[in-house]
């Protein structure tokens, strides 16, 4: 079974200040692990991802996320917030590569605001 | 390519009635994902098929649910005699499967509005 917890539906940060999500997961076998962003009336884009590889993972637009094992915990960061950067942001947990079958499970969404 | 596309984008239909929705996945993807969306909520997944061949199916679908992707290309989505709860963004999303966490590309969705 696998399972993700975002644990904060909604984050407000005035632009230019850094932006954390929180993302902590459970799996039973070594998971990859996915940050997506959803804009208003677009498709769901890949932000970045870590597949076991290095645990410090950046992606675009600036983002990083650091998997930390010990913690189960893959938190989202960027130093310095944009207001392009307004969107969903949804935690996704895949353990299916072990088993041939890479079923994608979603965290619940944060909701990030920028302030100007 | 122009990525995954869904059709069509938007749906109003009568309760009861029936609907069918349309995948067309990125060229040579082999692996084709439904999710579902409901508002507040991250995408639930469905069901998913490698090549035509349904490996997977949630417990969320119901018997109303069908899915085929015949020929391992596009795939469609039908749902019987709709129910209010139906409503939602319906998503669908590719990969080509090689190596791990391989990325999904997601398409736009429809939008199901069930009255």
């Amino acid at each position: 079974a696998q399972s993700v917890t975002q644990l904060d539906s909604h984050v407000s940060v005035s632009e230019g200040t850094p932006v954390l999500l929180r993302c902590n997961y459970s799996s039973s076998y070594s998971p990859s692990l996915f940050w997506y962003v959803q804009h208003p009336n677009k498709g769901l884009q890949l932000l970045l991802k870590y597949t076991s590889a290095a645990t410090l993972v950046k992606g675009i637009n600036g983002f990083e996320a650091e998997f930390k094992k010990s913690e189960t915990s893959f938190h989202l960061t960027k130093p310095s917030a944009h207001m392009s950067d307004a969107a969903e942001y949804f935690c996704v947990v895949s353990s299916g590569a072990n088993f041939g079958n890479e079923k994608l499970t979603f965290g619940t969404g944060t909701r990030l605001t920028i302030i100007p | 390519d122009t990525g995954v596309s869904q059709d069509p984008r938007h749906k109003i239909t009568k309760r009861g009635q029936n609907v069918t929705f349309r995948c067309d996945p990125i060229s040579e993807h082999n692996r084709l994902y439904w999710y579902r969306q409901t508002l507040g909520q991250g995408p639930e997944f469905l069901t998913y098929f490698q090549n035509e061949a349904q490996l997977e199916k949630s417990r969320l679908l119901s018997d109303r649910f069908s899915a085929e992707r015949p020929k391992g290309s596009f795939s469609t989505l039908e749902i019987q005699r709709t129910e209010q709860g139906d409503s939602a963004m319906y998503l669908c999303a590719s990969s080509n499967g090689e190596g791990l966490g391989s990325e999904a590309f997601f398409g736009q969705g429809t939008r199901l509005t069930v009255v």
